[in-house]
């Protein structure tokens, strides 16, 4: 089983900051890394595929990048509605594995 | 556009049976992945096991032995089936489409399901 882990676990962030938050593979997946935002009360939402491809839809201050074994997701000036709490996930190899998550929260 | 809708009991016995369907508009459930993901109370994520092409299955090892996953392409529905529950399985627990085998467009809105005498 490939083990993803995030860090930080938790993060507090003032407006228009920057964020970035990383997550590690125990063996190298490639680019089959997939990152969700989840809100409070809400399912997960598709942010970036493949590391560093942009969703339709999702604000260009999302960005992401990493290949292997590192990743990092990076939210360019933070905004408020982006408190939430950030998972990483793979498809490399089944099981299919999602990192420990990250909470950010605004200052 | 396509809508995912899980149902189910809210609470389950312990060492019963938790069964869950998964209900789809907007598309078939013969195309793509179709995948059951729980997150207990305040934690992360869990993938628990996926069904494409209507019938073949993968499933989490840590789950294989408790966990049975069908389509019903008659109703486009996906059901799940995890037995002799324990507390341990208090879970939302979320249907979600992937990408095969890649990431998850779209999620339902999940169902708690509390396991609890």
């Amino acid at each position: 089983e490939i083990v993803l882990t995030q860090s930080p676990d938790f993060q507090s962030v003032t407006p228009k900051e920057k964020v970035t938050i990383t997550c590690r593979a125990s063996q190298s997946i490639g680019s089959s890394l997939h990152w969700y935002q989840q809100k409070p009360d809400q399912s997960p939402k598709l942010l970036i595929k493949y590391a560093s491809q942009s969703i339709s839809g999702v604000p260009s201050r999302f960005s992401g990048s990493g290949s292997g074994t590192d990743f990092t997701l990076t939210i360019n000036s933070l905004e408020a509605e982006d408190a939430a709490a950030y998972y990483c996930h793979q498809s490399s190899s089944f099981p299919l594995t999602f990192g420990g998550g990250t909470k950010v929260e605004i200052k | 556009q396509v809508q995912v809708q899980e149902s189910g009991p809210g609470l389950v016995k312990p060492s019963e049976t938790l069964s869950l369907t998964c209900t789809v508009s907007g598309d078939s459930i013969s195309s793509y992945y179709w995948s059951w993901i729980r997150q207990p109370p305040g934690k992360g994520l869990e993938w628990i096991g996926c069904i494409y092409d209507s019938a073949k299955t993968n499933y989490n090892p840590s789950l294989k032995s408790r966990v049975t996953i069908l389509a019903d392409t008659s109703k486009n529905q996906i059901s799940l089936k995890l037995s002799s529950v324990t507390a341990a399985d208090t879970a939302v627990y979320y249907c979600a489409r992937g990408i095969p085998v890649a990431y998850f467009d779209y999620w339902g809105q999940g169902t708690l399901v509390t396991v609890s005498s």
